[in-house]
């Protein structure tokens, strides 16, 4: 089946500046990538997905790249805020559920 | 879209006890699972509620364990059988609802602690 490794496990970064998370896959079958942010005691959200049709995503602050040669996507928070801190999970995709990547426990500190 | 009303929301179990955790969707929805969170971990797929037939279990998980049963295009449950600590976890139920490699949601958890 499909293993989704994630790094870093966690990531400090500064208020106003940029965090990037790295995903790979193994399955080169795999066409759809989405990342997950799950804040404390609360339920995974989608924040944005990716496609194998396209390289790059954008929406606002976050950006997700795809680079299926090597088989693996990124994700780019730019410009971040204390409010960004969470768990960040990638995931592909295992029939219609998720495998999901280890996670990336995100502190962004003022 | 899709709203997920689980109930409990947390519950602490006595070892050796079952609890069964409700999930009921807003609408009718084809893809319903249910997945593992393990305290700071990712979450992990325990299986895929089928509407009429019976549960599909990942490696790792049985059906005397995890006992799932999927009513209608709304409802299931998952039942945690005869528990111990290393169950302690929280257990998701997740449905898709726009087709395949579309957004999955997620019901807002059970939080088990057993003890």
């Amino acid at each position: 089946g499909e293993n989704v490794e994630q790094h870093p496990s966690t990531l400090s970064v500064q208020e106003g500046d940029s965090a990037v998370i790295k995903c790979t896959y193994s399955d080169s079958a795999s066409n759809y990538f989405p990342w997950y942010k799950q804040e404390l005691g609360k339920r995974p959200q989608l924040i944005i997905d990716i496609r194998s049709n396209v390289g790059e995503k954008k929406d606002q602050r976050i950006a997700v790249t795809l680079n299926k040669t090597a088989k693996h996507f990124s994700l780019h928070i730019t410009e971040t805020q204390p409010e960004d801190s969470a768990v960040y999970f990638c995931a592909a995709p295992s029939g219609y559920a998720l495998n999901f990547g280890k996670g990336t426990s995100l502190l962004v500190t003022p | 879209s899709a709203v997920i009303s689980q109930k409990p929301s947390r519950d602490i179990c006595q070892r050796g006890t079952s609890l069964t955790i409700q999930c009921q969707v807003d609408s009718q929805v084809t893809m319903m699972f249910w997945y593992r969170q393990q305290p700071g971990q990712s979450l992990t797929l325990i299986a895929t509620a089928n509407q009429g037939s019976e549960a599909t279990y990942e490696s790792g998980f049985v059906i005397d364990k995890f006992p799932i049963s999927r009513p209608n295009l709304t409802f299931s449950t998952l039942t945690v059988s005869n528990m111990s600590p290393e169950d302690s976890s929280i257990y998701l139920c997740s449905v898709v609802v726009g087709g395949l490699n579309t957004e999955a949601f997620f019901g807002q958890g059970t939080r088990l602690t057993v003890v």
